[in-house]
């Protein structure tokens, strides 16, 4: 069955560096990854989605990247900041169904 | 104007008792899910609805019933709870196609006592 894993359970980056999350799925490709964002006490809040055949996507100072060989997407967020801290979650969307990564809490230290 | 409100956000209550959580959203989303969250922050889907029928059911016990009276509406009972249930339960909505993104409420803490 399919996995998602997100390798860093935890990660902490000094502020105004790049933060890189990394996702790895097994089995088959999805045609779709997204990318979520997850405050403590609420629900996780979408951010960005990529397609199989993208390479790249990029919001503001969010970058997503997907390569099928590597069945890996890494997350990148630029200019850290201390409001970026959160725990972020990588989803794969089969047939009404999500399966998520068991997420990367990033802390960016002031 | 909450997109996915669930209640009531905490429930302590003491084991085999039966409770229900409720979910609404005025997205005009026609998919919604019921998630649960175990301690080790990990997000399980349990239950997806299309247009108010039961799609995906993840192996869930059939203690827990989940029920749409309509589209906007997707609650979920759970007769006789036990210990393991505690976790927090989060209820989504998302149109039907595979590049939609889903909306979350801020969940619903259960606590057996």
């Amino acid at each position: 069955s399919q996995k998602i894993e997100q390798n860093s359970e935890a990660l902490n980056i000094q502020e105004g560096k790049t933060a890189t999350l990394t996702c790895n799925y097994t089995n088959y490709s999805p045609a779709y990854l997204q990318w979520y964002r997850q405050d403590p006490g609420r629900g996780p809040v979408f951010l960005l989605l990529i397609r199989e055949n993208e390479k790249e996507k990029r919001k503001e100072r969010l970058k997503v990247t997907f390569d099928t060989t590597l069945k890996q997407s890494l997350f990148h967020i630029t200019a850290s900041q201390p409001a970026d801290s959160a725990t972020y979650l990588c989803a794969w969307r089969g047939t009404y169904k999500y399966i998520f990564g068991t997420g990367t809490r990033l802390k960016v230290l002031a | 104007d909450t997109a996915v409100s669930q209640t009531p956000k905490y429930l302590v209550t003491q084991m085999g008792n039966d409770k229900s959580i409720k979910c609404e959203q005025n997205l005009g989303h026609d998919t919604m899910y019921w998630y649960k969250q175990d301690s080790k922050k990990f997000l399980k889907i349990m239950f997806s609805y299309n247009n108010k029928e039961l799609i995906i059911n993840e192996t869930v016990p059939n203690r827990f019933s989940p029920k749409s009276p309509d589209k906007a509406h997707l609650n979920l009972h759970i007769n006789s709870l036990e210990l393991g249930d505690s976790a927090v339960y989060f209820c989504a909505s998302s149109l039907q196609g595979v590049n939609q993104p889903q909306h979350f409420g801020d969940g619903t803490r259960l606590s057996i006592l």
